[in-house]
């Protein structure tokens, strides 16, 4: 089973800034096979990039991913109130999916 | 747009059974990938296991096999998960999502809240 790692488990910045979230798996992932997923208090997790770097239908173009082998990373370049929430990363390269256990990016 | 629906709440006691159902709205399941995932409350996603209905594939995450059961009924294109001997620590909102059958959990259904209680 491929364990992900996020960092950092929290996250405090104010809007306009950059956010960096990282994403580690224990072995290199097959493919590009790495989704990140926003999640707000009460609601189900939604899908933002998906094959590392590819936008889920409406999201906007703040949020980009990237990486390669054993570290990806989302990069939200300015952010908006909407954005602080938790972050997840999941791995879906092998037949058994794994997420990571969330970054909080919070209003500071 | 598929919508999933998902069976409403339940309060189940330690060592019973629980059985979750999602019906896949506007859309179909079985060229599709099932996946179930739990949140404990407070906690993170936790990916269980899922079901690829077309090939009759389920995979279980170590954590969970031999007491979870992903099925699916590719006529009313609803997918189900059965967790048996259910402990105070399976209390979570369980979710069902839909995805490519290689891809990510792309459409989620709105979650169960099952409560495990003595």
């Amino acid at each position: 089973e491929i364990v992900l790692t996020q960092s950092p488990g929290a996250l405090s910045l104010s809007p306009g800034e950059r956010a960096t979230l990282s994403c580690r798996a224990s072995q290199a992932l097959g493919g590009t096979y790495l989704a990140w997923f926003q999640q707000k208090p009460g609601q189900a997790p939604r899908l933002l990039i998906y094959d590392t770097s590819s936008r889920a239908t409406g999201i906007p173009d703040r949020f980009s991913g990237s990486g390669s082998g054993t570290d990806f990373t989302l990069t939200i370049s300015r952010l908006e109130p909407e954005d602080f929430a938790v972050y997840y990363c999941q791995q879906y390269g092998s037949f058994f999916y794994t997420f990571g256990q969330g970054t909080k990016l919070e209003i500071k | 747009q598929v919508q999933l629906v998902q069976s409403g709440a339940e309060v189940k006691k330690p060592g019973s059974s629980v059985k979750v159902s999602c019906k896949a709205s506007g859309g179909s399941i079985t060229n599709f990938a099932m996946s179930w995932v739990r949140q404990a409350p407070g906690q993170g996603l936790e990916w269980m296991g899922r079901i690829i209905p077309m090939l009759g594939l389920t995979y279980y995450a170590q954590k969970f096999q031999g007491r979870v059961t992903i099925t699916a009924d590719k006529s009313t294109s609803t997918a189900y998960m059965e967790l048996s001997s259910l402990r105070l620590e399976d209390t979570a909102v369980y979710f069902c999502a839909r995805g490519l059958r290689v891809g990510p959990t792309l459409d989620w259904g709105q979650g169960t809240l099952v409560t495990v209680s003595s």
